[in-house]
């Protein structure tokens, strides 16, 4: 099955400065890359994903990079804020596939990402 | 206009009784899921239903039965509670086919019940 790991497990930066999440996979016919962020109390919200046949994806602050030949994806948050703060978690999976589990997100252990004034 | 509802928030309970967690998406979806949150804040699925047709089961102890009376609900009933079944569950739909929300391969969560067996 997939495994997803991400690095780091925490981490803190000053708030206006850039934060980078990244994570690989293991299975190579994994095609869709979310990236979820929770808060404390709330349950994972999508913030932005990927599919495998795009390199690169950006929303504003936040953009999401992806090396297929290398299996890894990562997540760049620009001009980080206090409210940046949270979990973020990637994840992929197989879209498309309903059979043998290909719809099942599997994720990464989660980034701690703290905003310091 | 909660999109992804779950009932009950919190659950405090004694180790050996069974309780039950439900979930109701208002998003159209045609797929929902069961994920369990431990400590340490890793995310495993446990089951998943397509069309109220159980499509993913994990390596889940069959204490955990799950039940999807329509393609918009999806129960959680839980027996014989044990004290390492403590965690956040939580439930989630997407739209497996063409159409849908914002990203038509997007999950969207509950926000969680935090159970706790004493």
């Amino acid at each position: 099955g997939e495994n997803v790991e991400q690095h780091p497990s925490t981490l803190s930066v000053q708030e206006g400065d850039s934060a980078v999440i990244k994570c690989t996979y293991s299975d190579s016919a994994s095609n869709y890359f979310p990236w979820y962020k929770q808060e404390l109390g709330k349950g994972p919200q999508l913030i932005i994903d990927i599919r495998s046949n795009v390199g690169e994806k950006k929303d504003q602050r936040i953009a999401v990079t992806l090396n297929k030949t290398a299996k890894h994806f990562s997540l760049h948050i620009t001009e980080t804020q206090p409210e940046d703060s949270a979990v973020y978690f990637c994840a992929a999976s197989r879209r498309g596939v309903l059979t043998g589990g290909g719809n099942k997100l599997t994720f990464g252990t989660g980034t701690q990402l703290k905003v310091e004034l | 206009d909660t999109a992804v509802s779950q009932t009950p928030k919190y659950l405090v309970t004694q180790m050996g009784n069974d309780k039950s967690i439900k979930c109701e998406q208002n998003l159209g979806h045609d797929t929902m899921y069961w994920y369990k949150q431990d400590s340490k804040k890793f995310l495993k699925i446990m089951f998943s239903y397509n069309n109220k047709e159980l499509i993913i089961n994990e390596t889940v102890p069959n204490r955990f039965s799950p039940k999807s009376p329509d393609k918009a609900h999806l129960n959680l009933h839980i027996n014989s509670l044990e004290l390492g079944d403590s965690a956040v569950y939580f439930c989630a739909s997407s739209q497996d086919s063409p159409g849908g929300q914002r990203s038509p391969y997007g999950y969207t969560f509950g926000s969680g019940t935090r159970l706790t067996v004493v």
